[in-house]
């Protein structure tokens, strides 16, 4: 139980274009979704917090109108990258939280690599 | 703020063999959650043990316990009977029991090979 799926795996796309990525929760709902980024080698960075129904709440210095987040029902939210540029190049990581159940633990995903040229 | 401290960036162990990851935090807060994640090179994270800190009693899952420590703001993670599989980073991570506050503070991780 408490799988998360996200899709792309990875993506390569050119300098100023957008990306779309999934984040699925397919066994459980989750009115709370979270989004990580992970430069090699290192820890996860929280981006953003998701929450179905409304505005996504943003880590300081994360940009709202670059990465754009939509909780769109209590499986699916989606991190659009707007303009990509080669310093978004990174490991995008979601996590959701159930409603029910073992309410306080996150489970991820397996990852999105997005790859800017 | 919460900080989450991994002192050992690199830890390996005999495989069969015994180790134990140390992870510290420093908090205001007296009630709050902790976790242990793992980070095989799939790069999935991987939920390896959760701590409540209003139990006394140590959490443990099969090979993996934990000795939490309060007063000491402690958190370690053994591993016991290593196997291959074990090899990935540990994140530990904080998370208040605050309602509307749910953030993982994660430490910086460390590494643990597994010898053959």
């Amino acid at each position: 139980g408490a799988v998360v799926s996200q899709h792309p795996s990875r993506v390569i796309c050119k300098s100023g274009t957008s990306v779309k990525i999934e984040c699925r929760s397919l066994d459980f709902q989750a009115t709370t979704m979270f989004w990580y980024r992970q430069f090699p080698k290192k820890s996860l960075m929280l981006m953003a917090t998701s929450n179905e129904g409304s505005k996504a709440t943003y880590e300081q210095g994360v940009e709202k109108d670059k990465f754009l987040i939509n909780h769109a029902s209590l499986t699916l939210s989606t991190l659009t990258v707007t303009s990509a540029h080669p310093e978004d190049s990174s490991f995008y990581i979601c996590s959701a939280r159930p409603i029910a159940g073992v309410w306080e633990t996150q489970y991820f995903g397996p990852g999105t690599r997005l790859l800017v040229l | 703020a919460q900080t989450v401290t991994q002192s050992q960036p690199e830890m390996s162990v005999q495989e069969a063999e015994t180790v134990t990851l140390s992870c510290t935090y420093d908090t205001s807060e007296s009630d709050y959650y902790l976790f242990w994640y793992k980070q095989p090179p799939s790069r999935q994270m991987i939920l390896v043990i959760r701590q409540e800190a209003y139990k006394q009693q140590n959490a443990t899952e099969n090979r993996f316990s934990v000795n939490f420590q309060k007063a000491a703001k402690s958190f370690s993670l053994k591993i016991s009977d290593s196997q291959l599989g074990d090899a990935a980073m540990y994140f530990c991570a904080y998370r208040s029991a605050s309602f509307g506050n749910e953030k993982l503070t994660f430490g910086t991780g460390t590494r643990l090979t597994i010898i053959p």
